[in-house]
C-alpha cells in the first residue's frame, strides 16, 4: 500500500530533551516536506526537501533540524526542544512527475514539551 | 507571496442540506489551488485540485469546487451532507512554477443530524 508513516504518533518530552520523529514513504516520491499544525494557524510549513541531500527552509525553521539521506526518509529532529514546539506534526511527499503538488500526507505526530 | 483566507472557522450544517466553504487567495502569479479534508485524528487527503481548463472541478465524496479568478475565489460546495462529512477542511494554493504550497487555516464542518 502507498503510504507515508511516521513515527511515533505520540510523544511527550520534556524540554530540552533531543527527539527524532521519523518519516518515510514508499512512493519514490522526490519531494518532501514537514508541517506543524496549530489551532488557528492552519499548517505551516518547516523544512523541504526536493531530493536526497537538498533541503531548505520553509515558514517556521527555527528550532528544527531535518536531514534526506534516501530518498525514503525525511527525519525532523528537535535538538533542544521548547514548549511552544507541542504541536500536531505532518509529514508529506509529493511525486515530480504526474499531477503537480499534489500532496501526501502521514498521519500525524502529536507532540507535547512539558 | 501568496496567502489564502478562509473566511469561517466553523461551519455548522444540517444533515443533507446543502453546504459552501469559502476560500480567497491573493498571489501575483499563477497557482494551483487545493483543497483538502482533515477526518478526526488522521492527516489530510486531497479532495479536489484546480490545475487549468474547466472552472468547476469535482472531487472525491461529491464536493465540488470552482475557481473564479476575477474574484480569486475557490469556495468548495456540496449539495447534500452527510455526518460523515464532519471534518476540518483546506484550502491550499501553490505557485505554478515552482512548489510552495500555502495552506488557509481551515474551516471545520459540523454536519448536525
Amino acid at each position: 500500500e502507498a503510504q507515508v508513516t511516521q513515527n511515533p504518533r505520540y510523544l511527550i518530552t520534556v524540554t530540552g530533551k533531543k527527539l527524532t520523529v521519523t518519516c518515510s514513504q514508499n512512493m519514490n516520491h522526490e519531494y518532501m516536506s514537514w508541517y506543524r499544525q496549530d489551532p488557528g494557524l492552519g499548517l505551516r510549513q518547516i523544512y523541504y526537501s526536493m531530493n536526497v541531500e537538498v533541503t531548505d527552509k520553509g515558514d517556521v525553521p527555527e528550532g528544527y533540524k531535518v536531514s534526506r539521506k534516501e530518498k525514503r526518509n525525511f527525519p525532523l529532529i528537535l535538538e533542544s526542544p521548547s514548549p511552544n514546539q507541542t504541536s500536531l506534526y505532518f509529514c508529506a511527499s509529493t511525486p515530480r512527475t504526474g499531477d503537480p503538488y499534489e500532496q501526501y500526507f502521514g498521519p500525524g505526530t502529536r507532540l507535547t514539551v512539558t | 507571496a501568496q496567502s489564502v483566507t478562509q473566511l469561517d472557522s466553523q461551519v455548522p450544517v444540517f444533515e443533507e442540506a446543502p453546504v459552501e466553504l469559502r476560500c480567497n487567495y491573493s498571489s501575483s502569479v499563477s497557482v494551483y489551488l487545493f483543497w483538502y479534508v482533515q477526518y478526526p485524528n488522521q492527516g489530510l487527503q486531497l479532495l479536489l485540485k484546480y490545475l487549468s481548463g474547466s472552472t468547476l472541478v469535482k472531487g472525491i465524496n461529491g464536493f465540488e469546487a470552482e475557481f473564479n479568478k476575477s474574484q480569486t475565489s475557490f469556495h468548495l460546495r456540496k449539495p447534500s451532507v452527510h455526518i460523515s462529512d464532519t471534518a476540518e477542511y483546506f484550502c491550499a494554493v501553490s505557485p505554478v512554477s515552482y512548489q510552495k504550497v500555502t495552506f488557509g487555516i481551515g474551516t471545520k464542518l459540523q454536519v448536525i443530524p
